[in-house]
């Protein structure tokens, strides 16, 4: 199983850039990467997704290495209400095979003014 | 904003009753899935679906059933309530194409005294 390590807690200030960094050493050859952001009694929120290199949306860019054992989510410019757990996924579900979904123990980031 | 809903939000309950938590999506997805969220913890898949007729067991093992007779509903029972039961629920949905933005409920958070 592809078990994943984050830091659990991040702190930054409103304007900076932060970058999470999710450790995944026993990434399978199809598993996917996928990063969630959680706020406090709400489900989780897609944030961004990729299998290799960069992805980069209007949110948010991924940093993916070519042994993809490890993933960098890059968060430009945060605000105070990106205050919240953000999650490292690693994994899927192909067909009929179980490749279980792995749900990285997640990192508090706490962006202050 | 992704169509799902979970009820109830919240929901207290004695030892030995047997509760069914709801879970629907109308995006037509195929995949849907249960997760277990204590406080401050990470998520553990612990139900998913293909589609209908179809389930399997998450990596938590987990006392509870679920079902999935048509392809917006994917229902959560447990059959007699215990306080170890107690925890938040996240139900979720992916379409076919993995892999897979999953689209997360609000969840029910679970009181068993």
């Amino acid at each position: 199983l592809a078990k994943t390590t984050q830091p659990i807690s991040m702190d930054s200030y409103e304007g900076q850039e932060v970058n999470i960094t999710c450790s995944h050493n026993n990434i399978a050859t199809n598993d996917y990467i996928t990063w969630y952001q959680q706020f406090p009694s709400q489900g989780p929120r897609f944030i961004i997704q990729g299998y290799k290199t960069k992805v980069t949306n209007e949110v948010a860019s991924l940093f993916i290495p070519a042994d993809r054992k490890s993933s960098t989510l890059s968060l430009p410019r945060v605000s105070l209400s990106d205050t919240a757990v953000y999650y490292c996924l690693v994994g899927g579900i192909y067909g009929g095979a179980t490749n279980k979904l792995i749900f990285g123990t997640g990192t508090l980031l706490a962006v202050q003014p | 904003e992704a169509d799902i809903y979970q009820t109830p939000r919240y929901l207290v309950i004695g030892t030995g009753k047997k509760i069914t938590l709801e879970c629907s999506q109308t995006m037509g997805h195929d995949k849907m899935y249960w997760y277990q969220q204590d406080p401050g913890m990470e998520l553990h898949l612990i139900h998913y679906s293909y589609g209908v007729n179809s389930t399997e067991k998450g990596d938590l093992s987990s006392e509870s059933t679920v079902s999935r007779i048509r392809t917006e509903h994917f229902p959560l029972t447990l059959e007699s309530a215990r306080p170890s039961h107690t925890s938040q629920y996240l139900c979720a949905s992916s379409d076919h194409r993995g892999p897979y933005e999953q689209y997360f409920g609000p969840g029910t958070r679970l009181t068993v005294t």
